[in-house]
């Protein structure tokens, strides 16, 4: 079975930084490219990024909104994507979700994870 | 980037059919036949739904279909059913650096 579980949401204080992880399981995880979507409360979704499998060089893709801030990163040998998150702004609260990408398609997200919340507040 | 373009809500009495439409550019939805469809029910995360304007993944019911035409996606729920109540997003390739985008996302009621 296919499981995506995100963890490492918590309060931090505006400007301050924030690492996520996205454990997964239940498939070949060096082999799928990953993404993080965010969605703040009573929100629509947000593509943040995403970072692609070792045999397409580990590339990644973020969004304009975190370009330079937000960096995706994974370890294959520990079966997890992560999401580090720099210069936080009271904006950037939500929930953040991984999903796996598509296998040999242009599309986001056949499984998700439950999502961990981010709140930025002083 | 803006986001794709959705009615903020939509409804149907059970049995009936419904259609959302996801209005893009000919950055995204018009260049591209990478429309994804996704259900999200409170407090869950979103499913896939539909992928490449028209594919259900296993599992999706053949009561939801997508089509495309010009700058505009759309999905359509046929037979409505009480369990289809959630929010709906459409999702499209875009052209520009920020790969992806969303729609604004379309709550469906069976009333």
């Amino acid at each position: 079975e296919v499981q995506l579980v995100e963890s490492g949401g918590d309060l931090v204080q505006p400007g301050g930084s924030l690492r996520l992880s996205c454990t997964a399981s239940g498939f070949t995880f060096s082999a799928s490219a990953m993404h993080w979507v965010r969605q703040a409360s009573g929100k629509g979704l947000e593509w943040i990024g995403r970072i692609r499998s070792n045999a397409e060089t580990y590339a990644t893709a973020y969004a304009a909104s975190v370009k330079g801030r937000f960096t995706i990163s994974r370890d294959d040998s520990k079966n997890t994507a992560y999401l580090l998150m720099n210069s936080l702004k009271i904006e950037d609260t939500a929930i953040y979700y991984c999903a796996r990408h598509v296998s040999d398609r242009t599309t986001i997200g056949d499984y998700w994870g439950q999502g961990t919340l981010v709140t930025v507040s002083s | 980037q803006s986001a794709l373009t959705q009615p903020a809500s939509v409804s149907g009495s059970p049995g009936q059919s419904i259609t959302i439409s996801c209005t893009g550019t000919s950055s995204d939805v018009g260049r591209y036949n990478y429309v994804s469809w996704y259900q999200q029910h409170p407090g869950k995360a979103p499913k896939l739904m539909i992928l490449e304007v028209s594919n259900r993944p296993s599992g999706v019911p053949d009561r939801f279909s997508g089509s495309k035409s010009g700058n505009t996606a759309s999905l359509t729920i046929s037979g409505l059913q009480a369990e289809d109540e959630a929010d709906y997003y459409c999702s499209s390739y875009t052209s520009s650096s920020s790969l992806y985008v969303f729609g604004t996302g379309t709550k469906v009621t069976v009333l």
